[in-house]
C-alpha cells in the first residue's frame, strides 16, 4: 500500500522566513504533485514533478527519487501564502497516470 | 468556460434522501475522480473513471454511486444520505498521460442533517 507522509502537520512562520514542507512516499511514483488549498477554497496544482527540481516565483519543489522524498520550499514567505499544502503521489496504471494518493496536508500560517 | 466545475457548491439535505453532485470538465480528460475531504483524514478517493463507461471503486465507495455516460460528466450520487457523508467533495480530472497536472473543481460542501 502506498502511503504519503507529510511533515510538519502545522507550521507557523513570520513574514519573510524561508519555509520547507516535506513529503515522503512509500512506493515508486509516476509523478509527485504539490497542491495548495486556501481556507474554504478549492485545490490548486502548484507543481507536478517526477525528477529534479521546479521553480515558480517564490516556490521551489524538489524530489529525490532514490530516497522517495520531496520538499516544497517557499522563499520570502508572505501572509498570502497561508494555506494548506498537500503532496500527492500519482499512481501508475500501466503507463497512464491515474489516481492520486494524498498526504494529510501541512497547514501553514504566515504572520505579518 | 474552460475548466472543471462542480455543482452545487453547497447543499444541505436530510438523512435518507438521494443527492447527486455534478462534475463537468471541458478538456476531454480521460480520468475523472471523486474525493471527499474530512478533518483528520485528508482527501480520500471515492470512485474514479478511466474513460466513459469505465468506473471503479476507490478507498471509500460505500453509499455512493457514479456513472460516466459522457467523457465530460461524472456525477456522484448518494443513494440514501447519512450524516457520516457530511463532507466536502472534490471532483478532479487528468488526461492520464504521464507527468501531467491534475485539475480540481471548487468543491461541494454537503451537510446531511
Amino acid at each position: 500500500k502506498n502511503e504519503v507522509e507529510q511533515s510538519p502537520q502545522n507550521l507557523t512562520a513570520q513574514e519573510g522566513e524561508f519555509i520547507t514542507i516535506n513529503c515522503s512516499y512509500s512506493v515508486g511514483i509516476s509523478a509527485l504533485h504539490w497542491l495548495q488549498q486556501h481556507p474554504g477554497g478549492g485545490i490548486v496544482s502548484l507543481f507536478m514533478l517526477s525528477s529534479g527540481k521546479k521553480k515558480h516565483g517564490r516556490l521551489i519543489a524538489t524530489i529525490n527519487i532514490q530516497e522517495k522524498h520531496s520538499s516544497l520550499h517557499i522563499t520570502a514567505s508572505h501572509p498570502r501564502d497561508s494555506a494548506v499544502y498537500i503532496c500527492a503521489d500519482a499512481m501508475n496504471y500501466g503507463g497512464s497516470q491515474g489516481n492520486l494518493i494524498f498526504g494529510k496536508g501541512t497547514k501553514l500560517s504566515v504572520k505579518p | 468556460d474552460a475548466g472543471i466545475t462542480q455543482s452545487p457548491r453547497y447543499k444541505i439535505t436530510e438523512t435518507g434522501r438521494q443527492v447527486t453532485l455534478m462534475c463537468h470538465q471541458t478538456w476531454s480528460h480521460s480520468y475523472m475522480f471523486w474525493y471527499r475531504q474530512d478533518l483528520g483524514h485528508g482527501l480520500r478517493l471515492i470512485y474514479y473513471s478511466a474513460a466513459a463507461d469505465i468506473t471503479d471503486k476507490g478507498e471509500v465507495p460505500d453509499g455512493y454511486v457514479v456513472s460516466r455516460s459522457k467523457t465530460e460528466n461524472f456525477p456522484l450520487t448518494l443513494e440514501s444520505a447519512t450524516r457520516s457523508q457530511t463532507s466536502v467533495y472534490f471532483c478532479a480530472s487528468t488526461s492520464g498521460h504521464m507527468n501531467t497536472e491534475a485539475f480540481f473543481g471548487q468543491g461541494t460542501r454537503l451537510t446531511v442533517v
